[in-house]
């Protein structure tokens, strides 16, 4: 099966600019997951969706951060405007119901 | 928030001697995963184990589980350069909603 797409893979931008993240998930997995990973610690959640619905959001900074999941399948996670302490990989994950979850590769943004 | 802390931070090993990675957690889980992550890449699900289980094995991974302790040890047998990577801990809290909280990591170098 296809894995997990996520683009770009890299994205350089200066502060208070905006930038939009995609991810296309495993073909029949109805949970999709948006993780900041900061440089040496592990995944953060920041969204969870059940098909096209939201079902965690708690720890996304609403302020700055949008993310939405289309037709429940693609989705994109959207920072404006951007802070420096925002720079991390972003990663997208989906899942089967109560399955492991399957990564992408991630997103490495640099914020300026 | 993390729930897992995984200890050591930094293991390096020669080839063929055997890795031990350890993990606590705070709260009741449903149950605890094991993620491996190359650099540059996105986590892979290696093991998974129920806490009504206590041990599992796949392959050259063994990992136990002791709810009491609030802990689980993941055993890397016979290791080759290629387990080089970070592993992450990660705890499904049970719930409406399958949520994964993931520890800060264990970089794991294995020289040849």
């Amino acid at each position: 099966e296809a894995g997990v797409a996520q683009s770009p893979r890299y994205k350089i931008i200066e502060k208070r600019q905006s930038v939009a993240f995609w991810c296309n998930p495993i073909s029949g997995h109805a949970t999709l997951y948006w993780y900041q990973q900061i440089l040496g610690q592990g995944p953060k959640l920041l969204i969870q969706f059940q098909n096209n619905g939201v079902v965690d959001d708690s720890q996304l900074p609403k302020d700055r951060f949008s993310a939405e999941r289309l037709k429940g399948v693609d989705s994109t996670l959207k920072i404006q405007p951007a802070k420096l302490e925002d720079s991390a990989v972003y990663l997208c994950a989906s899942s089967s119901t109560g399955s492991p979850l399957h990564f992408g590769n991630g997103t490495r943004l640099t914020v300026t | 928030s993390q729930q897992g802390e995984e200890d050591p931070q930094a293991l390096s090993i020669q080839e063929g001697e055997n890795a031990t990675m350890n993990c606590s957690y705070k709260t009741s889980i449903n149950n605890l995963q094991w993620y491996r992550q190359n650099s540059g890449r996105g986590l892979v699900h290696l093991i998974l184990i129920r806490s009504n289980e206590r041990e599992k094995h796949s392959g050259r991974l063994r990992v136990t589980l002791d709810t009491s302790k609030k802990s689980s040890s993941l055993l890397i047998t016979a290791s080759r350069a290629a387990d080089t990577a970070s592993y992450f801990c990660a705890t499904d809290a049970g719930g409406s909603n399958y949520k994964l909280t993931f520890g800060k990591g264990t970089l794991l170098t294995v020289n040849p």
